[in-house]
Order: structure tokens, then C-alpha cells, then sequence
């Protein structure tokens, strides 16, 4: 079965530092990856999302990941966040044989410390 | 972009609900998601001009209608405490999920 798994349910990072979130998927048919971002009170907003093309892809506000076909994983990274940053961020997938629905991982919680 | 009404909802167990959703301008398919705290969306259905075409794991109680005018509903019946959840609209131009627009979503607490 397919899964999205993101090891990390809360990571706390003082602010200007830099922050990696990880995620790894499962899936026996290829995939669309994607990050949304989850501001409190708020629905999702697309971060970045990977199609084709460069694995390294840039997003909103900074972010960037990097699409590892070897080992299935999606990991973003923001060289240095900042308080507005804290928020609930959730990568997914979409399969290419079922593009109707995204599959969610379960979010990280980044906490962003004065 | 997507809105939905209302922002937040309060029923009992055993009734009935509709959330609303307004889509994108232009966008010819909706997708809904459910949102139990502490966890992430799950699919619960996509309608595709006019006719649900793709389902996740929710039971019948759970059903949708989308009109021509960009509006769409979720439908729930016999709610659940576990129905609790934040409820998702997400529309697009295409099929596709990978074009979604989200909305803010409606909180639903069943009591």
C-alpha cells in the first residue's frame, strides 16, 4: 500500500538556523511529490511540488526540496527560517496511475525558538 | 479562490450536515478532505463535472454534489464523535490533484 512517512512529528529550531524536515514515501508506481504548509486556523497552501524534471526543486518563502528516487524520500529544507515560518507542514504524494486524490503524510510541527 | 461556509460548526450526534464550498472561477472539479486533529487530509471524495468519479475509504453517509455555478456540498449523515475532524474543499482545472487550490476549511465538532 502507499504511504507517506514523515519521521519528525514536532522539530524545534532557533530562528535563523537552518531546518530540514523529512519525508520518505512508499509507493510501487511512480509519483508527484509535494509540500503544503498549514499556518494555525488556516487550510493548506502548496509550498513546492515536484513533477519532472530537476529534483531539486524551489518553492514559496525560501523552502526548497530534493526528490531522491533511490531512497524514496522528499526531504525540505530552508537554509534559515524565521518566526513567521512556524506552521504544520505536510508533504505528500500523488500516483500517477490515480492522480485524483493526494495522500498526506501526518505533518511536522515546526517550532520556531526566539 | 476556494471559500467555504461556515468556519465552524457544532452537531449532534446522530444529525445531519451540509458544508459549503465555493470554487476557484473557471474550475471544473472539487475534491473533499477530512482532517482529524493531529493528522493529515484524507481523500474522501472528487466530483468531476458534476459526477463523483474517484472515493477513499468513507463510508455512504458521506456524499457530495457539485453544480454548475462553481458551488459545491458535503453531505453527512448519522454523524459520529469521530467525525469530528477540519473539512477540506479543494478545487482545480482538470482532474488532476496536483492543481488544487485549498480552501480555509470548516471545523466540525459532533457532541
Amino acid at each position: 500500500a502507499q504511504s507517506v512517512t514523515q519521521l519528525d512529528s514536532q522539530v524545534p529550531v532557533f530562528e535563523e538556523a537552518p531546518v530540514e524536515l523529512r519525508c520518505n514515501y512508499s509507493s510501487s508506481v511512480s509519483v508527484y511529490l509535494f509540500w503544503y504548509v498549514q499556518y494555525p486556523n488556516q487550510g493548506l497552501q502548496l509550498l513546492l511540488k515536484y513533477l519532472s524534471g530537476s529534483t531539486l526543486v524551489k518553492g514559496i518563502n525560501g523552502f526548497e526540496a530534493e526528490f531522491n528516487k533511490s531512497q524514496t524520500s522528499f526531504h525540505l529544507r530552508k537554509p534559515s527560517v524565521h518566526i513567521s515560518d512556524t506552521a504544520e507542514y505536510f508533504c505528500a504524494v500523488i500516483l500517477m496511475n490515480r492522480d485524483d486524490k493526494i495522500i498526506f503524510g501526518k505533518g511536522t510541527r515546526l517550532h520556531i525558538l526566539p | 479562490g476556494v471559500t467555504q461556509s461556515p468556519t465552524h460548526l457544532i452537531k449532534t450526534r446522530g444529525q445531519q450536515v451540509t458544508l459549503r464550498c465555493s470554487s476557484q472561477s473557471g474550475h471544473n472539479t472539487v475534491s473533499w478532505y477530512q482532517q482529524a486533529l493531529g493528522q493529515g487530509p484524507q481523500f474522501i471524495f472528487q466530483y468531476y463535472r458534476e459526477e463523483e468519479n474517484g472515493r477513499g475509504n468513507f463510508p455512504p453517509r458521506f456524499s457530495g454534489l457539485q453544480f454548475p455555478n462553481d458551488s459545491s456540498e458535503l453531505n453527512v449523515n448519522a454523524l459520529e464523535l469521530d467525525d469530528s475532524a477540519l473539512y477540506l474543499c479543494a478545487s482545480s482545472f482538470g482532474q488532476e490533484g496536483y492543481g488544487y487550490t485549498f480552501g480555509s476549511g470548516t471545523r466540525l465538532t459532533v457532541v
